[in-house]
């Protein structure tokens, strides 16, 4: 069975600093990892994923993530906050031969003026 | 393309009475799915279909929750009688051929409040 573990249920940044929401993935057979994003009272969206191939994933609104077998982590990160990332934001996984994709708790973004 | 359409967007209901809350997928995508988030528990598969079928319904919680998808281009999810535990945001999503791979296209939800 494949899970994610979210570390940090609360992210707390200033605007125009590094953003980093951590990921780690348990996975029986190489999966494929996913980063959502919800805004209040929306569905949620995705921003990257990754398949195969290269393992540094860009994603939508600057962001972008990086998958290390070694590590069993596909952290996300963007390099300068914006006001408009304020979101919770999940880690899903599924392996190539499911059809279910398992999310995260997720970790709620705010930016600080 | 308009997304996935889901309605209501919010529902109020008093215990005990019948609620249906319904989706429209993404045409062309034929699998769909069906997820609850709570606070508590998080995002949460109730009940998924490919081509209209349903595959695995083992998330559903107690037989009051039904769901059924008629054509390719709609499906509800019925909740029969409601309690105040049923109370969560309900999401439908769908997908390509390969959801493991595509991802999911979620809905706006719904949010379900029973009192």
């Amino acid at each position: 069975a494949q899970s994610v573990t979210q570390l940090g249920s609360h992210v707390s940044v200033s605007e125009g600093a590094l953003v980093l929401l951590r990921c780690n993935y348990s996975s029986s057979v190489p999966p494929y990892l996913f980063w959502y994003v919800q805004y209040p009272n929306q569905g949620l969206q995705l921003l990257l994923k990754y398949t195969t191939g290269a393992t540094l994933v860009k994603g939508i609104n600057g962001f972008e993530a990086e998958f290390k077998k070694s590590e069993t982590s596909f952290h996300l990160t963007k390099p300068s906050a914006h006001m408009s990332d304020a979101a919770e934001y999940f880690c899903a996984v599924s392996a190539r031969n499911d059809y279910k994709l398992s999310f995260g708790a997720g970790t709620t973004v705010t930016v600080r003026a | 393309d308009a997304g996935v359409i889901q309605s209501p967007r919010h529902e109020v209901t008093e215990m005990g009475q019948e609620v249906t809350l319904r989706c429209k997928p993404i045409s062309g995508h034929d699998y769909l799915f069906w997820y609850r988030q709570t606070m508590m528990r998080g995002l949460e598969l109730l009940i998924y279909f490919n081509n209209n079928v349903p595959i695995d319904d083992s998330g559903m919680p107690e037989d009051r929750f039904s769901a059924k998808m008629p054509n390719a281009s709609f499906s509800t999810l019925k909740i029969q009688p409601s309690e105040p535990r049923d109370s969560a945001v309900y999401f439908c999503a769908s997908s390509f051929s390969e959801p493991s791979y595509y991802g999911y296209t979620f809905g706006s939800g719904t949010r379900l409040t029973v009192v």
